[in-house]
């Protein structure tokens, strides 16, 4: 079982360049999330999708785009890149569930450096 | 708003040594919550989760019991193992579907052999 993957592993960009990160699950999980993890800082939300044909603004959103392409897949795309995106990215899925007890599953990270 | 608070690190302790790190959380009606485990170079695994009062979680060798009176969901090990080295997240998420998980801040652990 993949559960979910993220490609790719490693980037380096320089500012002002654009790319999209992909993840994909096959967990046949409804909803999706991207996070950003940062020394200190915990994971921050940046966009999450509830289920297909949903996107929604987290807490960290500006600079960041997002599509669900369909149930498996949700990319995040950066337009222009800045050195303040330097991070770890990480992609993640869960099921709905009425009472929210549902735990995410993670993707292995995207380290992302902009110079 | 709902959100997590966990001992600072990092914590280094030696192999077989009692291990506890402590995680309060500030939430309206009854969250469930959850210990998530990251190693180095991976993302997050969930480590155990409990979803009502006094529900205790357990999995490796880890418990956490949910303690609704302190609002705490503390972690603890008998007796850690070098591989138990990783950053520990304690993780909150409300009642309704539309809820997100609240992370905290996370802990590093290191064990010496």
């Amino acid at each position: 079982n993949a559960g979910v993957t993220q490609t790719p592993k490693f980037q380096v960009l320089k500012t002002g360049q654009s790319m999209t990160l992909q993840c994909a699950q096959d967990m046949n999980h409804n909803s999706m999330y991207w996070y950003r993890q940062d020394p200190g800082m915990g994971l921050r939300l940046i966009y999450y999708s509830a289920s297909e044909g949903t996107t929604d603004k987290g807490e960290v959103p500006n600079g960041y785009n997002v599509s669900r392409l369909n149930k498996r897949e949700f990319s995040l795309r950066l337009e222009s890149a800045a050195p303040s995106q330097t991070s770890v990215y990480f992609c993640a899925s869960s099921e709905i569930s009425t009472i929210g007890n549902q735990p995410q599953h993670f993707g292995d990270g995207t380290r992302l450096s902009i110079l | 708003g709902n959100s997590v608070t966990q001992m600072e690190g990092p914590v280094t302790l030696s192999e077989e040594a009692f291990l506890t790190i402590n995680c309060t959380y500030t939430a309206t009606g009854y969250p469930s919550l959850f210990w998530y485990v990251q190693y180095p170079g991976e993302g997050l695994q969930l480590l155990l989760k409990a979803t009502k009062a006094d529900d205790k979680g357990s999995n490796k060798g880890f418990e956490a019991t949910y303690r609704k009176e302190t609002t705490s969901f503390h972690l603890e090990k008998g007796s850690v193992q070098v591989s138990d080295s990783a950053v520990y997240f304690c993780a909150l998420s409300g009642r309704s579907s539309a809820s997100k998980i609240i992370f905290g801040s996370g802990t590093r652990l290191s064990i010496r052999p």
